[in-house]
């Protein structure tokens, strides 16, 4: 129900755009995520989008290089790459944010992921 | 920011139970998510809010979390519960969300 797409191979100091495709109702009231995962290695939490776009925020290990967006209209997830580096690579999943009475938030549905290689 | 610390590697015979911790600062007085993630397959959410269930995951899986310690419990492990899991935090401080480096659960 959540469907990345955009993924690839690109040059270190290119940029990429990252997509993810979900069905209306599981979407436009939703705070939405992008974590990464590089291969043999770890989740990495990247960045998070508000439900209505207003509030956007980055792991520090992104921050400045990638911007996260959201279309509404349209039910898709983004998010610009830009500056990539090698250590970049990984997988990318997008998925959805919940909360509770705003002392906690954790993530409840994940796509398949799209895969980024950053390689010369 | 936040630190949450994972055992590399946990091992438990089928029909055992598995114990997989999370240990952070005082991390009782946070609140912890834990995820299941098979081999070549995204993150399922497998414990919320401590120790809450979703739908369709079994009553074998259990969370529970004191003083600098979160535990995810799993009774009579079975084969296909062979996987990676990761702890998870909201440092709210800071709005950044936090992952546990991670634990392989082998099932001998």
């Amino acid at each position: 129900r959540l469907v990345e797409s955009g993924g690839g191979l690109a040059q270190p100091g290119t940029s990429l755009r990252l997509s993810c495709a979900a069905s209306e109702s599981i979407f436009s009231t939703f705070g939405m995520h992008w974590v990464r995962q590089a291969p043999g290695k770890g989740l990495e939490w990247v960045a998070l989008v508000s439900f209505d776009g207003t509030y956007k925020y980055y792991g520090d290990s992104v921050r400045g290089r990638f911007t996260v967006s959201r279309d509404n209209s349209k039910n898709t997830l983004y998010l610009e790459m830009d500056s990539l580096r090698v250590d970049d690579s990984a997988v990318y999943y997008c998925a959805r944010d919940r909360r509770s009475d705003d002392s906690t938030s954790w993530f409840d549905l994940w796509g398949q992921g799209t895969l980024v290689t950053v390689s010369s | 920011s936040y630190v949450l610390t994972q055992p590399p590697s946990v091992s438990a015979a089928p029909g055992k139970t598995a114990r997989i911790t999370c240990g952070g600062d005082n991390i009782g007085s946070k609140i912890v998510h834990w995820y299941q993630q098979r081999p070549g397959q995204a993150p399922v959410l497998v414990i919320y809010y401590d120790s809450d269930r979703p739908s369709g995951i079994p009553e074998r899986f259990s969370g529970s979390n004191s003083g600098d310690t979160a535990t995810l419990t799993i009774s009579r492990v079975e084969a296909g519960d062979e996987a990676d899991y990761y702890c998870q935090v909201w440092d709210k401080s800071s709005n950044h969300w936090v992952f546990g480096g991670g634990a392989k659960l082998t099932v001998l």
